[in-house]
């Protein structure tokens, strides 16, 4: 079974830059998968903040940028701010209609 | 703009069963294919199931197959899931998505999500 793993938790100070990443349990992550990122907040519905690797979707502030480093996908917040202090979750899709969702990071900012 | 407005969750007894709705609005319902995301209690989000445009060739994760079954009906614009033989690790908010239709694959946007929860 492919299990697709986040850090746990990360903390940043205001302003400053943060970088998650999603990777699998065996193997690579590469644009092939298309890895995607949200964030979601307490009691809210998530938001697509990033897809096909880099892409950022509609008003999303350009802080947020998606990559990939080294064997993982990668969701970079340089000059964070209060209001991404969120969960965060990657998912990658397998192929043959199927997608896992990574575990989540919960990002404080403080 | 898009909508998505899910309904139908509620609390039912372990090994019950339960009809999940989707009412979408602001785009072409019959030309995207629609997924089903659930998140349990304090815990991570979990990919369910995802129905094509066209209705037909649909998947399902591991944990579902065999117990859920993804629907749509594209003349009401509405998404479904029926979910039997119900266990307590189903409790959770469901979310609907709208696919990208494009080979990337991506959630957008997402709806509100309905609880369901299951225990006797």
């Amino acid at each position: 079974q492919t299990v697709v793993t986040q850090e746990a938790s990360f903390s940043v100070s205001p302003g400053g830059t943060v970088t998650l990443t999603c990777g699998l349990s065996s193997g690579s992550v590469s644009a092939n998968y298309y890895p995607s990122w949200y964030q979601q907040t307490p009691g809210q519905a998530p938001r697509t903040l990033i897809y096909s690797t880099d892409t950022r979707s509609s008003g999303v502030p350009d802080r947020f940028s998606g990559s990939i480093l080294g064997n993982k996908a990668a969701l970079t917040i340089t000059g964070a701010q209060a209001d991404d202090d969120s969960d965060y979750y990657c998912v990658l899709y397998l192929g043959s209609g199927i997608w896992v969702f990574g575990g989540g990071t919960k990002v404080t900012v403080l | 703009q898009v909508q998505l407005v899910e309904s139908g969750g509620g609390v039912v007894q372990p090994g019950g069963s339960l009809r999940l709705s989707c009412s979408a609005s602001g785009f072409t319902f019959s030309n995207y294919g629609m997924h089903w995301v659930r998140q349990a209690p304090g815990k991570g989000l979990e990919w369910v199931a995802f129905i094509p445009y066209g209705g037909s060739n649909n998947h399902y994760a591991d944990s579902v197959k065999g117990r859920f079954t993804i629907s749509r009906d594209n003349s009401k614009n509405t998404l479904y899931l029926q979910m039997n033989s119900l266990r307590a690790e189903d409790t959770a908010v469901y979310y609907c998505a709208k696919d990208s239709a494009t080979v990337a694959h991506w959630f957008d946007p997402w709806g509100q999500g309905t609880l369901v929860t299951v225990s006797s």
